[in-house]
C-alpha cells in the first residue's frame, strides 16, 4: 500500500490521559499537514510540517497540541491532557511539493479518538 | 479567514440522475480541488484544478474553475449507489505562504437504486 498510513485507526482515551497519533506519509512525499473533523463539519486545518521543521502552525490549539516529524520515522500528533472536546476526526495528508502549481495532498483513513 | 460554502448541503437522487453542486468563496483561490469522503474514511482526491476558465473530467465527473476564481462546481453524470459520501472543495487561501488547505461545509449526496 502506497497510501498514507495512519495509526491507530481507533484510539480511546480517558481524560486526562495523552493521544499519540502517528502517520506516514506517501513514498517520496516530505511534507505532511495535520487535519482534524469534527462531526458533521469539514476539515480544519492544524498543523503542516516537513521532515524535521514546523512550516506552519497557524491551526494548532495554543496548549496541549503538539507535532513533529522527525527525520527518520512517521509524523507524530501529541495531545497532552485530553479533554472531551478533542474527540474528533484527525487526519493527515502528505504531498510532494510546497510550493508552486501541484497543491494536491493525499489523505490517509485518518484516527478516530474519543475520549472519555 | 477565508470560507468556502457548498450547496446543496444535501441531495437524494435516485440512480442514473445526474448531479451538479457548487462551491463559492468570498475571496480569490488559485486552486480548487474536489474530495470524496466515504463514512470513516479519509477524503479521496477526484479532482483538481488549476486555471480560471478550466474544466476538467474524471470519468462521470465534470469540475470548473470559476471565471471570478470565486466559485467551482462539481456536476457527476449517471450516479450510481457507490457515488454515496460526502463531497468537499478545498483550497489553499490565496496568498497564503504555505499549501494548508481551505475546506468547504460539505455536500452529501444519498443515491438510492
Amino acid at each position: 500500500n502506497a497510501g498514507v498510513m495512519q495509526n491507530p485507526r481507533h484510539l480511546v482515551r480517558r481524560r486526562g490521559q495523552e493521544a499519540r497519533l502517528r502517520c506516514s506519509p506517501m513514498k517520496g512525499h516530505s511534507h505532511v499537514y495535520w487535519y482534524r473533523q469534527l462531526p458533521e463539519e469539514g476539515l480544519k486545518f492544524m498543523v503542516y510540517l516537513q521532515k524535521e521543521n514546523i512550516i506552519d502552525e497557524s491551526g494548532m490549539p495554543k496548549e496541549r497540541f503538539s507535532a513533529e516529524f522527525p527525520k527518520e520515522g512517521p509524523s507524530i500528533l501529541r495531545i497532552q491532557q485530553v479533554v472531551r472536546g478533542d474527540s474528533a476526526a484527525y487526519f493527515c495528508a502528505s504531498s510532494p511539493l510546497h510550493s508552486g502549481l501541484n497543491n494536491e495532498q493525499f489523505f490517509g483513513p485518518g484516527t478516530r479518538l474519543t475520549v472519555l | 479567514g477565508q470560507q468556502l460554502n457548498q450547496s446543496p448541503q444535501s441531495m437524494f437522487i435516485q440512480e442514473g440522475e445526474d448531479v451538479s453542486m457548487n462551491c463559492t468563496s468570498s475571496s480569490i483561490f488559485n486552486t480548487w480541488l474536489w474530495y470524496k469522503q466515504d463514512p470513516g474514511e479519509g477524503p479521496v482526491l477526484l479532482i483538481a484544478l488549476y486555471k480560471a476558465g478550466e474544466l476538467t473530467s474524471n470519468g462521470r465527473l465534470t469540475a470548473q474553475f470559476g471565471i471570478t476564481r470565486k466559485d467551482s462546481f462539481l456536476n457527476i453524470s449517471a450516479s450510481i449507489p457507490s457515488d454515496v459520501g460526502i463531497y468537499f472543495c478545498a483550497g489553499p487561501p490565496y496568498g497564503g505562504a504555505t499549501n494548508k488547505l481551505i475546506f468547504g461545509t460539505g455536500t452529501l449526496l444519498a443515491v438510492q437504486p
